[in-house]
């Protein structure tokens, strides 16, 4: 079955340090993964996706097939990065239904 | 142009009411997804409608149904409410059928006591 693992709840980092937000998916064909955001009191909104491989607020993730990952990764984490990570699939066996992980909530901490 | 609406933002009832949440998609946008958003359990889609059609359902019972007006708004409805369906339930809309980026409204907070 079309799954999405985000094995982390809370993700406590220092400002300024490394971060990377896990993801694993398990998915028959080629997946194609999103990363949405939302931070407080806002909307769930779009970060990035991994057609595209594009930064994002210095965000990059990249699509490892062999280990069926797609983490999340920024150099130097920023106060403003707290927020819910969602990690989200395209099921493309299903008309494109979203398929999201369960969310792994990031705390900058000063 | 204006985002996606939800309508209304925040939402009491007693069990076994039943409940009717608007949506309005970005103008122009053919595609309504509704999720369920819990502390458990993360996101999860409850059905998709594209040109008043359902085209995609989650794995949610039948007191959970939607329709879709030929202006592309959407409703979703749930009868016989229980503690359980207290929730944020979002709607995103897309452009087309295949189109990949959802966007998202704010969503309705729905309590149920």
């Amino acid at each position: 079955a079309q799954r999405v693992t985000q094995p982390e709840k809370l993700l406590s980092v220092f400002k300024g340090a490394p971060v990377e937000l896990k993801c694993n998916y398990s998915y028959s064909g080629s997946p194609e993964l999103f990363w949405y955001v939302q931070y407080s009191r806002q909307r769930l909104q779009l970060l990035l996706r991994h057609i595209s491989r594009e930064s994002i607020k210095g965000f990059t993730a990249d699509l490892n097939k062999g280990e069926t990952s797609f983490h999340l990764k920024k150099p130097f984490a920023q106060e403003e990065d707290s927020a819910m990570y969602y990690c989200a699939l395209i099921d493309k066996n299903r008309d494109d239904k979203i398929i999201f992980g369960k969310g792994t909530r990031l705390h900058i901490l000063p | 142009k204006a985002g996606v609406t939800q309508t209304p933002r925040y939402l009491i009832k007693t069990r076994g009411q039943q409940v009717t949440l608007s949506c309005s998609p970005i103008s122009g946008h053919r595609s309504v997804s509704w999720y369920q958003q819990t502390p458990g359990q993360g996101l999860q889609f409850l059905f998709e409608y594209f040109s008043e059609t359902q085209r995609n359902k989650g794995n949610f019972p039948g007191r959970f149904s939607g329709r879709q007006f030929s202006n592309s708004r959407s409703e979703m409805n749930v009868s016989t409410l229980e503690l359980g369906d207290s929730a944020l339930y979002l709607c995103a809309s897309s452009l087309f059928d295949r189109d990949t980026e959802a966007f998202f409204g704010q969503g309705t907070r729905l309590t149920v006591v």
